[in-house]
């Protein structure tokens, strides 16, 4: 089992840019998640995905869509990266109220 | 808005010296509660996690954590700490029936060897 996986590890991006941060799970979780963390702020939530075919939007969504291709995938989207996206990204699945990080993105919009 | 605290931001402690940190949320209904661990350049790994029955709940390497439901409080201990321990540890909070999860801000521990 690998777990939950994300691509890329690492991206830089310039202003306007736009791309799409891949995740999957392989332990057949309903819900999935996306955080950022930013230095002394914690993780805050993006977007998360109760189950497939649904998306919520959690505390920070603004600049960000997501999509819950499958059950196995969730991916989020910048359409145009703004400096203030500059942060680590982190995918989540869960179950029984526990959850399980993925390795992170550390994305830079310059 | 629920919200979770961590009032200690940074501690440095010496090898041997004992840890409490401390979490507090703000929900009267019931919650399921967690502490995280993220060593230097990992992810975030779940080190306890307290659901309900006993209040006073061990997770890996020593750690251990008790929930004080009249305090709204989950602070984490460790009777003595390793130079391996040196991470960032969050609080996390579900909201029972729901599916979101809120973290605090998180406390650097740092132990000097």
């Amino acid at each position: 089992n690998a777990g939950v996986t994300q691509t890329p590890k690492f991206q830089v991006l310039k202003t306007g840019q736009s791309m799409t941060l891949q995740c999957a799970q392989d332990m057949n979780h309903n819900s999935m998640y996306w955080y950022r963390q930013d230095p002394g702020m914690g993780l805050r939530l993006i977007y998360y995905s109760a189950s497939e075919g649904t998306t919520d939007k959690g505390e920070v969504p603004n600049g960000y869509n997501v999509s819950r291709l499958n059950k196995r995938e969730f991916s989020l989207r910048l359409e145009s990266a703004a400096p203030s996206q500059t942060s680590v990204y982190f995918c989540a699945s869960s179950a029984h109220y526990e959850q399980y990080f993925g390795p992170g993105t550390r994305l830079t919009v310059t | 808005a629920q919200s979770v605290s961590q009032h200690n931001h940074h501690v440095i402690l010496s090898e041997a010296a004992s840890l409490e940190l401390g979490c507090n949320y703000s929900y009267g209904g019931t919650v399921n509660l967690f502490w995280y661990v993220q060593y230097p350049g990992q992810h975030l790994q779940l080190l306890l996690k307290y659901f309900s029955g006993d209040p006073l709940v061990k997770g890996i390497k020593g750690f251990e954590a008790e929930f004080i439901k009249s305090k709204f409080s989950f602070n984490l201990r460790k009777p003595s700490v390793q130079w391996s321990d040196t991470a960032e540890y969050f609080c996390a909070v579900i909201l029972y029936n729901f599916n979101k999860f809120y973290f605090g801000s998180g406390t650097k521990l740092n132990v000097k060897p």
